[in-house]
């Protein structure tokens, strides 16, 4: 199995939902990572997880609330949120944890529309 | 900080035609390159990388070389078809794992 599968592909919530999104690899990696995507943009690193750890939050809004149950799966839960926080939201994970010469693998994303 | 600027684009070649999309990186110590491609709906896939100087990248014709003196990891390839048409994003990964993007140039190949 060498891919990262997130759930759900689409999502539209309202600015009082709170609702979650669902990363996993069954590669045995070590790191996983947040990033969100808006149209015709680079991704934007949110937060990293080493080894079930949280290593990196790039000053992430608290409305964002990551969590690592476990060395497969990655979520993030989200709150409150605005519409400007409509993006492509794509999960990645790599190998070793975090180390410079690692391929980040992509999940496809989720979709997130806030109305 | 690192930084990566890439040739701005939309950049639209004939098939078969040469293509080159720039590259280059700001950097302390010694990061690793990366090129990903984004096909429209799906997340990013690796297409190549180089962790050293002078290293050469390539995958389905595809290449880019690390050049430290020019700070450059320039992408390459012979004959683009019509199936390259995706988005290509320049990277690199700092010793601590963190990746910086380039913006991302977008490749249109016509039949």
């Amino acid at each position: 199995d060498t891919e990262v599968t997130q759930t759900p592909k689409h999502l539209v919530m309202g600015m009082t939902n709170k609702k979650s999104l669902k990363c996993e690899q069954h590669m045995g990696h070590r790191a996983m990572y947040w990033y969100k995507q808006k149209a015709k943009k680079p991704p934007e690193l949110m937060f990293v997880y080493s080894y079930e750890k949280l290593s990196i939050n790039e000053s992430v809004p608290s409305r964002f609330s990551p969590e690592c149950p476990n060395s497969s799966l990655l979520n993030l839960h989200l709150h409150a949120l605005q519409p400007e926080d409509s993006a492509l939201y794509l999960c990645a994970s790599t190998l070793f944890g975090q180390i410079a010469t690692d391929t980040q693998y992509f999940g496809p994303g989720t979709r997130l529309t806030v109305l | 900080g690192n930084s990566v600027t890439q040739m701005e684009g939309p950049v639209t070649l004939s098939e078969e035609a040469f293509l080159t999309i720039n590259c280059t990186y700001t950097a302390t110590g010694y990061p690793s390159l990366f090129w990903y491609v984004q096909y429209p709906g799906e997340g990013l896939q690796l297409l190549l990388k180089a962790t050293k100087a002078d290293d050469k990248g390539s995958n389905k014709g595809f290449e880019a070389t690390y050049r430290k003196e020019t700070t450059s990891f320039h992408l390459e390839k012979g004959s683009v078809q019509v199936s390259d048409s995706a988005v290509y994003f320049c990277a690199l990964s700092d010793p601590k794992g963190k990746s910086t993007f380039g913006d991302g140039t977008t490749l249109t190949v016509k039949p």
